[in-house]
This record gives structure tokens, C-alpha cells and sequence, in this order.
């Protein structure tokens, strides 16, 4: 069974602070996808890492991959109120579908 | 590009009755869509796979019979919660794929049984 976990699950910080978010998975994955989610909205996506040692930053964000490892990050620098959100991670499973699998999500507060 | 709708955005039922929600990819012909659940607080959980003009593949522990997936042309797949009880209130989200890696998600179908 594939399992995608991230850490921690939730997670309140004040504006200006750096933090990482862990995203580690069980499947032999090249793929590995980053998601916003504001309450009530679908998905919006931040980031799309196709291969070992990817690494992509858009504004206070920047996430990282490892498949050796099993294991992608997306940091956050100096975060600003408007990051609060819910960010998942998702991998592909390989399969001929090119099935996503979600991690667990990790719910963002910022605090001004 | 690559804008994928859903219809409705919201729909409130009667216990026992069947709802059906539309998948619609606008500006591209999707190879594949995918139907996904998300109850409140909770992670997205992929229900099925759907390819045109074949039978959708179903996760394991979604019931087929329940959640009828449709994919009758390259930018419609639709999906019908027959018999619907509360315990299938939920947010439902489909995605389409073009021959690609990437995913393009529509923005969600609130399902409220009462």
C-alpha cells in the first residue's frame, strides 16, 4: 500500500519565520507534486519535481527532491499572512494512469 | 489553458437519491480524468481513474456500483453517487490529465446529503 505522509500536520508560525514542511512516501516515485488548498477551494499548484535532486522556488517558496531518499520538502522563508493554507504533497504512483496519491496535508497558520 | 470545470459547485439531495456531477475539461481533450473525495479536514482521496470509452478503474474499497463514472467523450466524465446517504456528503474534485505528467484540477463539487 503506498503511503504518503507529511510533517507536521499542523503548524502555526510567526510572520517572518523560515520552517519546512516533510513530505516522505513509500513508492519508487520520479514525481512529486506540491498543492495549495485555501478552506472551501480545490487545488491549487505550487510546484512540479520530475527528477532526483529538483529544485523549483517560486516567491517564499522553494521545494526540493529527493527520490533516493523518498523524501521532497517545501520550505517556507520569512513567511507573510498570506500563506496561511493548507499545502499537500502528491506522488505519482507509477502507474499507467499516472494515479496521484495525496499526503496527509499540512495545515499552515501564519500569525502576524 | 487547461481549465477544467465542474457542475455544480454545489448540490444539496435527499437521502436516497442519485446526484450527478459533471467533469469537463475546456480548453484541451483530456486522455484521462480522475475523481477524487475530500471529507472536511481531510486529505484528498483518489476514488477512480477514467479513460474515455472504457470502463473507469476503481480504487480499492470505492463501490462501482455507487459511484457510476461516465467518460463518454474526451472533455466530459461524469460521476453519479447513486442511493446517496449523509455518510457520502463530501467534496468531490476531478482532474484531467493530457498525455502529460501533470494534473489540472476543476474547482470542486460540494455534495450535501440530508
Amino acid at each position: 500500500e503506498l503511503k504518503v505522509e507529511q510533517n507536521p500536520l499542523f503548524l502555526s508560525m510567526q510572520e517572518g519565520k523560515n520552517y519546512t514542511i516533510y513530505c516522505n512516501y513509500s513508492t519508487t516515485s520520479d514525481r512529486l507534486y506540491w498543492y495549495r488548498q485555501d478552506p472551501g477551494k480545490s487545488l491549487e499548484s505550487l510546484f512540479v519535481l520530475l527528477s532526483n535532486g529538483a529544485v523549483k522556488q517560486e516567491g517564499r517558496l522553494m521545494a526540493s527532491l529527493d527520490t533516493k531518499a523518498r523524501l521532497s520538502t517545501l520550505h517556507i522563508t520569512a513567511a507573510v499572512h498570506d500563506l496561511s493554507a493548507t499545502y499537500f504533497c502528491a506522488v505519482d504512483g507509477g502507474g499507467t494512469g499516472n494515479q496521484f496519491y495525496f499526503g496527509t496535508g499540512t495545515s499552515l497558520t501564519v500569525i502576524p | 489553458g487547461a481549465v477544467v470545470s465542474q457542475h455544480p459547485s454545489r448540490v444539496i439531495c435527499k437521502s436516497g437519491t442519485s446526484v450527478k456531477i459533471e467533469c469537463r475539461s475546456l480548453d484541451f481533450q483530456a486522455t484521462t480524468m480522475f475523481w477524487y473525495r475530500q471529507f472536511p479536514k481531510q486529505s484528498l482521496m483518489l476514488m477512480a481513474t477514467s479513460n474515455e470509452g472504457s470502463k473507469a478503474t476503481y480504487e480499492q474499497g470505492v463501490e462501482k456500483d455507487k459511484f457510476l463514472i461516465n467518460h463518454a467523450s474526451l472533455t466530459l466524465s461524469t460521476l453519479t453517487v447513486t442511493s446517496a446517504h449523509p455518510e457520502d456528503s463530501s467534496f468531490y474534485i476531478c482532474s484531467a490529465t493530457l498525455q502529460g505528467y501533470e494534473q489540472y484540477f476543476g474547482p470542486g463539487t460540494r455534495l450535501t446529503v440530508t
